[in-house]
C-alpha cells in the first residue's frame, strides 16, 4: 500500500536553531496531514495539521509546510529548545480517518 | 480538555493469561481506535470504532478482541498472546470518523507477553 515516509531518522540541533523535519507522502489523494511529537514512554502528542487546500500553516513557534506538487510535508520549529526532544511522526489521513504514519524522525536539541 | 486515559500503564503477562486493557475519553467523541506500537516503529492502526460499532479491523489476530461498551469507553481483550505482541498499545479518539478530524491519543499500556 502507499506510505508516508521520512527523509532524515535523526536530527540533531543545538539549543536555539531552528529544526526542520522532512516528510514525503506517496497518496496523492490524501487530504489531511498531521504532526505528532512522541516523547519518550508517552503516546503521540498533536502538534499542527494542514489540510491539502492550504500550503503552510502557523501554530507557537511550529510552521508546517505542505507541498502537494512533490508530495512533501515539513514541520519547522523555531528557537528549538532541550523539551522538544522527542520522535517526530508525519502521518496522512487516508479514506475514513485512517491514520498512516511516517517511520519518525528523532530530534535531538544539544544544548 | 483532550485527555485519553488508559490503564493499567504496565502490564505483564503470560501466554495463557487473560486480560484486558481499558481507555477512556470525556470530551464527547465518537471515533475511538486501538494503535500497536513497537519500539522505534510507528503507530500501527488495529481497529476503529465508530458510533460504539466496530468500523475498521486491519486483519488483526483473534487473539485480540476489542470491545465498545458505550461512547467514552474502549476495552481490548487479550487471550493467549504471544510473546511477538509485547508491545506499546495506544488508544485514540477522535470526533467523528471523518478524514479532517484530529486523532487524539492516551499515554498507551506497555505490554509485556512473557
Amino acid at each position: 500500500g502507499e506510505s508516508v515516509g521520512l527523509h532524515l531518522p535523526t536530527l540533531s540541533v543545538q539549543e536555539g536553531d531552528n529544526s526542520i523535519i522532512n516528510c514525503a507522502y506517496s497518496n496523492s489523494a490524501s487530504d489531511y496531514f498531521i504532526w505528532y511529537k512522541q516523547e519518550s514512554g508517552k503516546g503521540p502528542q498533536f502538534i499542527i495539521d494542514i489540510r491539502s487546500n492550504m500550503d503552510k500553516r502557523q501554530g507557537q513557534r511550529v510552521t508546517v509546510l505542505l507541498n502537494k506538487t512533490v508530495k512533501h510535508l515539513s514541520l519547522q520549529i523555531a528557537a528549538t529548545q532541550p523539551g522538544d526532544s522527542a520522535v517526530y511522526f508525519c502521518a496522512e489521513n487516508e479514506y475514513g480517518n485512517k491514520l498512516v504514519f511516517g517511520a519518525g524522525t528523532i530530534l535531538r536539541v544539544k544544548s | 480538555d483532550t485527555e485519553v486515559t488508559q490503564t493499567p500503564k504496565h502490564l505483564v503477562m503470560g501466554m495463557t493469561n487473560k486480560k484486558s486493557l481499558k481507555c477512556e475519553q470525556h470530551m464527547g467523541h465518537r471515533a475511538m481506535y486501538w494503535y500497536k506500537q513497537k519500539a522505534k516503529k510507528p503507530p500501527e492502526l488495529m481497529f476503529v470504532y465508530s458510533y460504539e460499532k466496530l468500523s475498521i479491523n486491519e486483519s488483526v489476530p483473534s487473539r485480540f478482541s476489542p470491545e465498545c461498551p458505550n461512547s467514552s469507553l474502549l476495552n481490548l481483550h487479550l487471550h493467549a498472546l504471544q510473546p511477538e505482541d509485547s508491545a506499546l498499545y495506544l488508544c485514540a479518539s477522535s470526533p467523528l470518523e471523518s478524514a479532517t478530524d484530529t486523532q487524539y491519543f492516551g499515554p498507551g499500556t506497555r505490554l509485556t507477553v512473557l
